[in-house]
Parts: C-alpha cells; sequence; structure tokens
C-alpha cells in the first residue's frame, strides 16, 4: 500500500529559486495536509485541503502557495525560496468521517535546504 | 492561540526502565488528543484520546487524557533500544477542518 506518497526526498534550492513539492494519496481521502518541521520542533501547519478544490491557511502560509485539482494530489509551491524555508516538509491525509477520529496519516517526508 | 506543551524534550533511559511523556494543552474547540511516534521519517500513528479517564493502551505502551486538567500522559514500560524516537502530541481542534496543534514533541533515547 502506498498510502501519502512525496517527492522528491531531498533538495537543495538557491535563494530566490521556485520549485514545487509533490504529495498524492492513494487512500480516497478528503482531507490533506501540509506541515513544516524545524530542529527541535513539532509540525507547523501551513496549508490545508478539505477536498478537491478548496483550501486555506494554517499557522505558517506566507511564502507558500498550494492548489488542489484532484482528491489525490495536494502539491505545495514556493516562489521565492529564502533561507527560513529550509525545512522538513511533510504531507499528511485523512479520512474524516467522523471529526473524532480524525487521524492523519504521513508521508516520508521533503527535507529542502534553500543556500 | 492554541497551544500544546510536551515535557521533558529530551529523556535518556536505560532498556528496562519505565518513562512517563507529559502533554498539556490550552485550546479551543477540543476534540481530540493524538500520539504519534516518530523516528527520523513520517510521523506513525499510536493513540487517539477522545474521553477523560480512559486508559488506551498498546503492548507496552499506554495513554490516558484528563480533559478537566487539560493534559494527556504516555507511559512506555519494559522500554527497548527500538522505543528510541521522538514522541508528538497533537491536538485536534475545530469544527470541519480536521487541523492538529502539535507539541514540540519529547526526545527519548533508550540506552541499551
Amino acid at each position: 500500500n502506498a498510502g501519502v506518497t512525496q517527492t522528491p526526498k531531498f533538495r537543495i534550492l538557491k535563494i530566490g529559486q521556485s520549485m514545487t513539492l509533490q504529495c498524492t494519496q492513494d487512500m480516497n481521502h478528503n482531507y490533506m495536509y501540509w506541515y513544516r518541521q524545524d530542529p527541535g520542533m513539532g509540525l507547523k501547519l501551513i496549508y490545508y485541503s478539505v477536498g478537491a478544490g478548496i483550501t486555506d491557511k494554517g499557522e505558517v502560509p506566507n511564502g507558500y502557495n498550494v492548489s488542489r485539482s484532484t482528491t489525490e494530489d495536494f502539491p505545495l509551491r514556493l516562489e521565492l525560496a529564502a533561507p527560513s524555508q529550509t525545512s522538513v516538509y511533510f504531507c499528511a491525509s485523512s479520512l474524516v468521517a467522523e471529526l473524532a477520529k480524525n487521524i492523519q496519516y504521513f508521508g516520508a517526508g521533503t527535507r529542502l535546504s534553500v543556500l | 492561540e492554541d497551544k500544546v506543551v510536551q515535557s521533558p524534550l529530551s529523556l535518556v533511559v536505560h532498556e528496562g526502565d519505565t518513562v512517563t511523556l507529559n502533554c498539556s494543552y490550552e485550546v479551543t474547540n477540543f476534540r481530540s488528543l493524538l500520539w504519534y511516534k516518530q523516528e527520523k521519517k513520517a510521523p506513525t500513528f499510536l493513540f487517539m484520546l477522545t474521553s477523560s479517564g480512559i486508559e488506551k493502551k498498546s503492548g507496552r505502551l499506554s495513554s490516558i487524557l484528563d480533559k478537566k486538567e487539560l493534559f494527556s500522559i504516555l507511559n512506555i514500560t519494559a522500554t527497548q533500544t527500538g522505543d528510541s524516537a521522538v514522541y508528538l502530541c497533537a491536538v485536534a481542534v475545530g469544527s470541519n477542518t480536521g487541523k492538529l496543534i502539535f507539541g514540540q514533541g519529547t526526545t527519548l533515547q533508550v540506552k541499551p
């Protein structure tokens, strides 16, 4: 079972470059999320989506954009990379039939360095 | 502002020890509390707690929630080196978003 798949696993960017982090899930989950995790810290929510065509900001959305054209895919776009965006990025998804049972399943992460 | 705080931030024990990890929270519109284990890669789900006082168990791990005092504990008995990981506590908030607020995590190292 593939679950949540993220690509690439690692990437080094120069300041000002742009890139898209890919996330796809094959569990037919409605909800998808993007987090970043800085060293020694928990996960901070960047953006989330409750279904195709619907996205909303999380705690730390500045410098990022997302789209959700299909149920399966939820790409995260960095337009002008900055050193502050050096982090590990996790994508997650959940099937929220009942909110009290919301369990998010995570991808393996993308380690991004901006130099 | 919603907040989840874990303690201790790091812990070193020897195999066979019992550990208790703490998670306190201050959030609006609490839905549930979740524990995840993270071993260098993706966080993996351990427990979800929605009601006070009901202990969840899985082998040597157990967890309990106190909704009056706004905290949860995760216990690991007879620790093994394979328990070495970051343990993340998260609280689900909001009505239709499924959003999670994470604590900083507790790094557990179990020495042989």
